[in-house]
């Protein structure tokens, strides 16, 4: 089975800070999707990263996949407490051409 | 706007007394899917559906049912509900498998 791995699993900050959110695999993605689910709320999608270091920006947040394609980080700046929520990363899983497999998710929560 | 659409947002029911959960979409997309997510973990996959041909996960309790009357509406049926039935059920549709899903708000179900 492909797993999706993230890191931190809880991350508490202040406002203004920056962060980065890891989601880490043993395989090979063809893509990688990102999401934010805010509490009581379905996820919705951020981003879709396709290629092999390939950066994308949204506002404040940075998404980058890694050379290798097994690996995407997040990177939030001056979070803001609107960010809070849980971030999951996701991606075609191997042996099925119908699914997505998620990852275990990152809890944000930014203090005011 | 498009959207996927979850009735009701919230729903208590007594252990044993089957519930149906519905979902609608006006986005037109070929595939939808039903995911089981508890206290924020990553959404679980159910069942999905491309236009009415139907797919159960492996691990999927015989418990829980689905249908597809059209190309608009989805129903989740939980024939005899336990205490570990109790989470977050999300409808999500897609324009083709793999592609990105865009997820209605929720029914958080609570049993009783």
């Amino acid at each position: 089975t492909q797993l999706l791995e993230q890191s931190p699993q809880f991350l508490s900050i202040q406002e203004g800070e920056n962060l980065t959110v890891y989601c880490n695999s043993s395989s090979v993605f063809s893509s990688l999707q990102w999401y934010r689910q805010e509490p009581g709320e379905g996820p919705v999608l951020l981003v879709t990263v396709v290629t092999g270091g390939e950066v994308k920006k949204l506002k404040r947040l940075t998404f980058q996949f890694g050379d290798a394609r097994k690996d995407s980080s997040l990177h939030i700046t001056a979070a803001q407490p609107g960010d809070t929520g849980l971030y999951l990363c996701a991606g075609p899983s191997v042996g099925s051409a119908r699914q997505l497999t998620f990852g275990s998710g990152t809890q944000l929560t930014v203090l005011p | 706007d498009a959207m996927v659409i979850q009735n009701p947002r919230y729903q208590v029911t007594q252990f044993g007394k089957p519930v149906t959960l519905s979902c609608s979409q006006t986005l037109n997309h070929n595939v939808m899917y039903w995911y089981q997510q508890k206290s924020s973990q990553a959404p679980k996959l159910l069942f999905h559906y491309y236009d009415k041909d139907f797919n159960n996960e492996a691990d999927t309790p015989d418990n829980f049912q689905s249908r597809r009357p059209n190309t608009s509406f989805c129903f989740l049926d939980i024939r005899s509900p336990g205490l570990g039935d109790a989470a977050m059920y999300l409808c999500a549709t897609s324009r083709v498998y793999l592609y990105e899903q865009y997820f209605g708000p929720g029914t958080r179900l609570t049993v009783t």
